[in-house]
């Protein structure tokens, strides 16, 4: 079946590393993706990671994909007020391409 | 930022009325797609479409119906609208499904809050 989940909540200090993860039961997705939705807006896509790969880095943040474990994780280097928001962890399922399925969503919140 | 546009963005109503959300792009996207947000839920697939007249059900597709009759508009009806549907809509497009040489990436609408009495 297809089904990711996250933890609800995270709170981190000012300049810390955030990391958020998720765990997905789809092992043929062909993508795996990090939306950001902020305060009463739609979800906006951040970052992906293609399924052949282990890792990707862009910036501040960086995706790490264990296939085995079938677990994806974010990492937001020197988090800032600005990265508030409630991040979701989503799968194209190889099943169907057309479907993107997403989790329940992470809420970041940061503490100065 | 992707042309779309939902209507209405917020909407009261009682229970059993039917309810159409639109959903309208500009991009000449082929994919769209109806979700609803709820807490703890994130985002569920209600119904999608991949072209014209041509759509299929999601994960929480009982007690709605979708259609296109244009590539541009997707509709999203509640025949008889139930206290559960009280969400928040999101529609989204794709101009291609998730494959090895595409993304996928989906382009969302600011929402539409129904809210069911």
């Amino acid at each position: 079946g297809e089904d990711v989940e996250q933890s609800l909540f995270l709170s981190v200090r000012e300049g810390d590393s955030s990391v958020i993860n998720c765990t997905y039961t789809d092992s043929s997705s062909t993508y795996l993706y990090w939306y950001k939705q902020e305060p009463g807006a739609g979800l906006q896509l951040l970052t992906y990671i293609f399924s052949n790969m282990d890792m990707k880095q862009d910036q501040r943040l960086t995706v790490l994909l264990n296939k085995k474990d079938k677990h994806l994780s974010l990492r937001i280097a020197d988090t800032q007020t600005g990265d508030s928001a409630i991040y979701f962890c989503a799968e194209t399922p190889r099943s169907s391409a057309s479907k993107i399925i997403f989790g329940s969503g992470t809420r970041l919140s940061i503490r100065p | 930022d992707a042309g779309i546009t939902q209507s209405p963005r917020h909407k009261v109503t009682e229970t059993g009325t039917p309810v159409t959300l639109r959903c309208h792009q500009t991009e000449n996207h082929r994919y769209m797609y109806w979700y609803r947000q709820d807490p703890g839920h994130g985002l569920r697939l209600i119904h999608y479409s991949y072209g014209v007249k041509d759509t299929d059900k999601g994960e929480v597709s009982d007690g709605y119906s979708v259609s296109r009759s244009k590539t541009e508009d997707f509709l999203l009806t509640l025949e008889s609208a139930t206290s559960s549907q009280t969400s928040v809509y999101f529609c989204a497009i794709s101009e291609t499904s998730g494959s090895s040489a595409n993304t996928g990436e989906l382009f969302f609408g600011e929402g539409s809050r129904l809210t069911v009495l």
